[in-house]
């Protein structure tokens, strides 16, 4: 198993500029959810899927987006990029009442 | 609002002693404890978990600690390595609840 793959690793935006973070599981695992990480502070949950076709907003959902089309994937779109939304965003899954899966992270610099 | 947090942001201790990294959290109704490592440039790792009908568990060279009580959280490292060296964050959570929260991390040096 790859476990949670995201890619791009790293990315530079200008402000205005739209992208997409990609977020894929091989572990049928039910649970999707994007999180960001600040300096100084814990992962924050942006949005959250408990299955297919099922999304729902977490703590820090504005100016992201997301869909759940299979179960595997799991998408975050900026819409559009702003200096604030500088971060390093980690994917995560998890079978419910288990722990999560963490991917790589794709660190964003927004200018 | 409900918190998890961590009573020491850095920890320094010397290669082959043990360490112990505290977590204390607010959440009295929170009943699943997870620690997480994670090195620089990387995701989060899972270390090891607990649950609250649990006060003690035990991994390779990791014990998790739980004290309901005083809402404490310890995570032990035995015989620590340079492959340690790391951040180290809990994060609570009720079980079928999605919200997981997570502490802001320590920072563990191991000094060789």
């Amino acid at each position: 198993n790859a476990g949670v793959t995201q890619t791009p690793k790293f990315q530079v935006l200008k402000t205005g500029q739209s992208m997409t973070l990609q977020c894929a599981q091989d572990m049928n695992h039910e649970y999707m959810s994007w999180y960001r990480q600040d300096p100084g502070m814990g992962l924050r949950l942006i949005h959250y899927s408990v299955g297919a076709g099922i999304t729902d907003q977490g703590e820090v959902p504005n100016g992201y987006n997301v869909s759940r089309s299979t179960t595997e994937d799991f998408p975050l779109r900026l819409l559009s990029a702003a200096p604030s939304q500088t971060s390093v965003y980690f994917c995560a899954s998890r079978i419910r009442g288990e722990t999560q899966y963490f991917g790589p992270g794709t660190r964003l610099l927004v200018l | 609002g409900e918190s998890v947090g961590l009573h020491l942001p850095t920890l320094s201790v010397q290669e082959g002693d043990n360490s112990i990294i505290n977590c204390a959290y607010s959440n009295s109704a929170s009943d699943y404890f997870i620690w997480y490592k994670q090195e620089s440039g990387k995701g989060p790792q899972f270390i090891i978990d607990i649950r609250s009908n649990m006060d003690k568990r035990q991994g390779q060279r990791v014990t998790v600690l739980l004290n309901k009580t005083v809402k404490h959280l310890s995570l032990q490292i035995a015989a620590t390595q340079p492959g340690d060296s790391a951040v180290y964050f809990c994060a609570e959570n009720i079980v079928g609840y999605q919200k997981v929260t997570f502490g802001t991390g320590t920072k563990l040096q191991v000094i060789p």
